[in-house]
């Protein structure tokens, strides 16, 4: 199992630009997540799903666009760059059933810089 | 809104002791919490869960406890090393098991 997995690693945008951050996972997991992480600010919650066809939103959507077409992968989509989207952005995936619910594995994470 | 708070102070100690984080939250009363370790550069590992219902969990040098009254969690490592140096974060379930929120995280040092 590859787990979940990210591309691209690093990214840097300019102010303005689209870009969507790719995520997979091969786990058969029900659940998804997008979080970003600031310095001193922790994972913030972007969007999340709970199956294909099902989002909602976390924390901290406004600039971000998400979809689900199928169980393994969770795109996130910045539709217009700004340099506050400056972060690592991490994907995360969980089975949703006990005794391990809601455990999040995580993706190595993308690096994004918005000039 | 949920708030989840932990020691924004890195926490130094001195190897062989006992390092103990704390997690408080606020607004909600969680099925669990759940603690993660993250190093440098990398994504967060899951480390242990701990139920409503339960007052305290093990795993080998670790130990978590819940109180919902207090609405905290301590965790605990003992016969601390230094590779036990990382960033540890507290996480729970906001509204449901698919919705997870984290706290902004401890970062603990280990000198040996």
């Amino acid at each position: 199992n590859a787990g979940v997995t990210q591309t691209p690693k690093f990214q840097v945008l300019k102010t303005g630009q689209s870009m969507t951050l790719q995520c997979a996972q091969d786990m058969n997991h029900e659940y998804m997540s997008w979080y970003r992480q600031d310095p001193g600010m922790g994972l913030r919650l972007i969007h999340y799903s709970v199956g294909a066809g099902i989002t909602d939103q976390g924390e901290v959507p406004n600039g971000y666009n998400v979809s689900r077409s199928t169980t393994e992968d969770f795109p996130l989509r910045l539709l217009s760059a700004a340099p506050s989207q400056t972060s690592v952005y991490f994907c995360a995936s969980s089975g949703g059933e006990a005794p391990t619910e809601g455990e999040q594995f995580f993706g190595p994470g993308t690096r994004l810089t918005v000039l | 809104s949920q708030k989840i708070e932990q020691n924004s102070e890195a926490l130094n100690i001195q190897e062989g002791k006992t390092a103990t984080l704390t997690c408080n939250y606020t607004n909600y009363s969680p099925a669990y919490l759940q603690w993660y370790r993250q190093d440098p550069g990398r994504g967060p590992v899951f480390l242990l869960l701990i139920r409503e219902n339960e007052k305290e969990k093990r795993k080998e040098r670790l130990k978590v406890t819940f109180d919902t009254t207090l609405k905290q969690s301590l965790f605990h490592i003992t016969a601390s090393q230094p590779a036990d140096s990382a960033t540890y974060l507290c996480a729970l379930p906001y509204s449901s098991a698919s919705k997870i929120i984290f706290g902004s995280g401890t970062r603990l040092s280990i000198r040996p």
